[in-house]
């Protein structure tokens, strides 16, 4: 089974609206990590958001918010007020367990497309 | 502000020739990977370092890679007999904390 998924192969926004794209995750732990990171064309991997499993808000950073869903065990992206800049691929992770060395199990990804 | 770096940017070889992708971790931080994504595709965890030693290997991660921290700045991956299927973009990432892990910009390999 995987461990992220991310249903949405391709996302497309308007300029300045909000996109959610989704991220389901299956895991036993009681301990884990979710994280986000967007991939330009470029190739390099952006650090977006964190959120833990213990945490009991949902997570912030500017114009990206995580909706921690614990129980129906989904974390997706909020991204508000779409730029052309955010047009890039999204990746979500998973860290399982509380350990600084516990490595990152990535989803497939979504391509968002932002149009003027 | 800090950041992971990698070098080469690029690397083309024949098949059969050894690799060495290098790293340079953010300063402060005690846990480093390497990680790989093969073209249009997801991002793959390879290996993990900490204290000087291997913590976590995937399947991937057989006998023809080796990983060094040869001098406490650098963080090195060696491919010893490249492979057509070793083509991929090799990331380097590192972290002091679970919340979250750093990227380096990647180094793009090419197999021939």
């Amino acid at each position: 089974a995987q461990k992220i998924t991310q249903t949405q192969p391709g996302m497309f926004v308007q300029e300045k609206e909000a996109v959610t794209l989704d991220c389901t995750y299956d895991t036993s732990d009681q301990s884990y990590g979710l994280f986000w990171y967007k991939q330009p064309s470029s190739g390099e991997m952006i650090f977006l958001i964190y959120q833990g499993s213990y945490d009991e808000q949902n997570a912030t950073e500017g114009r990206y918010s995580l909706n921690f869903q614990k129980a129906r065990k989904s974390a997706n992206l909020v991204i508000s007020a779409s730029q052309l800049g955010d047009s890039a691929m999204y990746f979500c992770a998973m860290r399982e367990g509380n350990s600084g060395y516990s490595t990152l199990t990535f989803g497939k990804g979504t391509m968002l497309l932002v149009s003027p | 502000e800090p950041e992971v770096t990698q070098t080469p940017s690029h690397q083309v070889t024949q098949m059969g020739q050894e690799v060495i992708l290098r790293c340079v971790p953010i300063s402060n931080h005690l846990y480093f990977y390497w990680y790989r994504q093969i073209l249009g595709q997801k991002v793959e965890f390879l290996v993990s370092f900490y204290n000087n030693e291997i913590s976590e290997k995937s399947e991937i991660f057989d006998d023809q890679f080796s990983v060094e921290r040869p001098d406490g700045s650098n963080f090195t991956l060696k491919i010893r007999s490249t492979k057509l299927e070793d083509s991929a973009m090799y990331f380097c990432a590192s972290t002091w904390m679970v919340e979250t892990q750093y990227f380096g910009p990647g180094t793009r390999l090419l197999v021939l």
